[in-house]
């Protein structure tokens, strides 16, 4: 089975905050992605990776930005944490063109 | 375009029922279609994994395509209350790409013991 794993599963944070969230996966996957996902708003892609070293912006890029150093690991960092931040956080990996499979998820919260 | 509608619900049925949830899209490039479960608090999972016109069973679950309609549905039969999630459809073009998949919003299903 493909396993997918994110650092925190809930991660309480100040306003100002450098936030690092990681995800890892098993399965050899060459994508990787960040979503974020709000009610009413669904899932939102932040950031992909394709290969290591390689990235790409997403729909809502703005205040993110990530780091794909090794093949199963995608890091997603908030520079600067806002209160608009707070959010669920759901990292995803797939082989180049097929379904993703999705970590537990990081519920974010920015005081 | 990027566009899947899917009504967000909520579904609310007793338990026993079959259950149809249903998304619509206006792209005729999307040729992959699935369908995941995701429980309050929790991960999407995936579910159901189709590429053609037709219909897929894999247990109470039923994914049907439409490509001619742009309609994809989901049935799950005698439903019970651990059926109780939000189920998003997702979708990816023939061919591509690493930008992901496109998804619904999900459908907020209750199953009413």
């Amino acid at each position: 089975d493909v396993k997918v794993t994110q650092s925190s599963r809930y991660l309480v944070k100040r306003t100002g905050e450098k936030v690092f969230l990681e995800c890892v996966q098993d399965m050899d996957h060459e994508n990787m992605f960040w979503y974020r996902q709000d009610p009413g708003l669904g899932l939102r892609l932040i950031y992909f990776s394709y290969d290591v070293k390689m990235k790409e912006k997403g729909d809502i890029p703005e205040g993110y930005s990530v780091s794909r150093e090794k093949k199963e690991r995608f890091s997603l960092i908030l520079e600067s944490a806002s209160t608009n931040q707070t959010s669920m956080y759901l990292c995803a990996s797939s082989r180049r063109t097929d379904t993703q499979y999705f970590g537990p998820g990081t519920r974010l919260t920015v005081l | 375009q990027k566009e899947v509608e899917q009504d967000p619900g909520p579904l609310s049925v007793p338990e026993g029922a079959i259950v149809s949830l249903n998304c619509t899209y206006s792209n005729s490039a999307f040729q992959y279609f699935m369908w995941y479960r995701q429980y309050s608090r929790k991960g999407p999972e995936l579910l159901m994994y189709t590429y053609s016109s037709g219909n897929k069973e894999d247990g109470r679950f039923t994914a049907q395509v439409d490509k001619s309609s742009k309609y994809i549905s989901l049935f799950i039969r005698d439903s019970q209350p651990s059926d109780s999630a939000t189920y998003l459809c997702a979708m990816i073009a023939s061919g591509g790409g690493a930008d992901g998949l496109t998804f619904g919003k999900g459908t907020h299903l209750i199953i009413q013991p």
